[in-house]
């Protein structure tokens, strides 16, 4: 049974970069041709796509987001990563990742259990 | 981008009785839409997929339909852990994927 989760610091510093770490388990990062999602809810909002990757390292991201996001993979952990750049206040919401799926079911399942982001000084 | 619209913003509906959740496109997106249900604490969960098609585990009760830019999700007959937060999400055209702003499901 495929679970993701999510590690990193829960307090970031406006201006800062937050990064993050989904931890996948129960299979390989590689093995099939699926996508990896990001995704975030502010508290008490609404779901955000941030950004998917291939398990190639192809990238896509959400235009309201791309100027300051990279996400990666790193097959050989297991592992992809989320780093968003110059955070503010706007930026504090629960991370989640999630598998996307492949061609043509970019629905997401499962899901990482989230983790609560804070960006303030 | 394709914006999806959920109606209503909450719904009151006493246990027992049926629930329909919409959710609208701004442009089609085939029966490329999937339905999930978050609780409080908890990250969502992919309830439908393909518009009509239930997810691994996901009971009876549930249903989804509608292609192009209409789609609806029924409750048939509500219990009490069916009370949460719906979601649904198109995934026809992206970058990027979005989903609806979300319904409550409330207890009347």
């Amino acid at each position: 049974q495929l679970q993701l989760q999510e590690s990193g610091p829960g307090l970031v510093k406006p201006s800062e970069t937050l990064s993050l770490t989904c931890t996948v388990s129960g299979g390989s990062i590689s093995s099939s041709s699926y996508y990896w999602g990001w995704v975030r809810q502010p508290p008490g909002k609404g779901l955000e796509w941030i950004g998917s990757i291939y398990y190639s390292g192809s990238t896509y991201y959400n235009p309201s987001l791309k100027s300051r996001v990279t996400i990666s993979v790193d097959t050989s952990k297991n592992q992809f990563s989320l780093s968003l750049r110059s955070v503010t206040a706007a930026d504090t919401a629960v991370y989640y990742c999630a598998l996307e799926g492949d061609w043509p079911n970019y629905w997401f399942d499962p899901w990482g259990q989230g983790t609560l982001v804070t960006v303030s000084s | 981008e394709i914006v999806m619209t959920q109606s209503p913003a909450t719904l009151s509906v006493s246990p027992g009785e049926r629930a329909t959740l919409s959710c609208r496109a701004s442009q089609s997106v085939s029966s490329d839409l999937a339905w999930y249900q978050q609780k409080p604490g908890q990250a969502p969960r992919l309830l439908i997929y393909g518009a009509s098609t239930r997810a691994t585990g996901i009971p009876a009760r549930f249903s989804g339909s509608g292609s192009g830019t209409e789609f609806t999700l029924t409750i048939s007959s509500l219990q009490s852990e069916d009370f949460a937060v719906y979601y649904c999400q198109q995934y026809n055209n992206w970058p990027p994927i979005t989903f609806g702003q979300g319904t409550r499901l409330e207890i009347k």
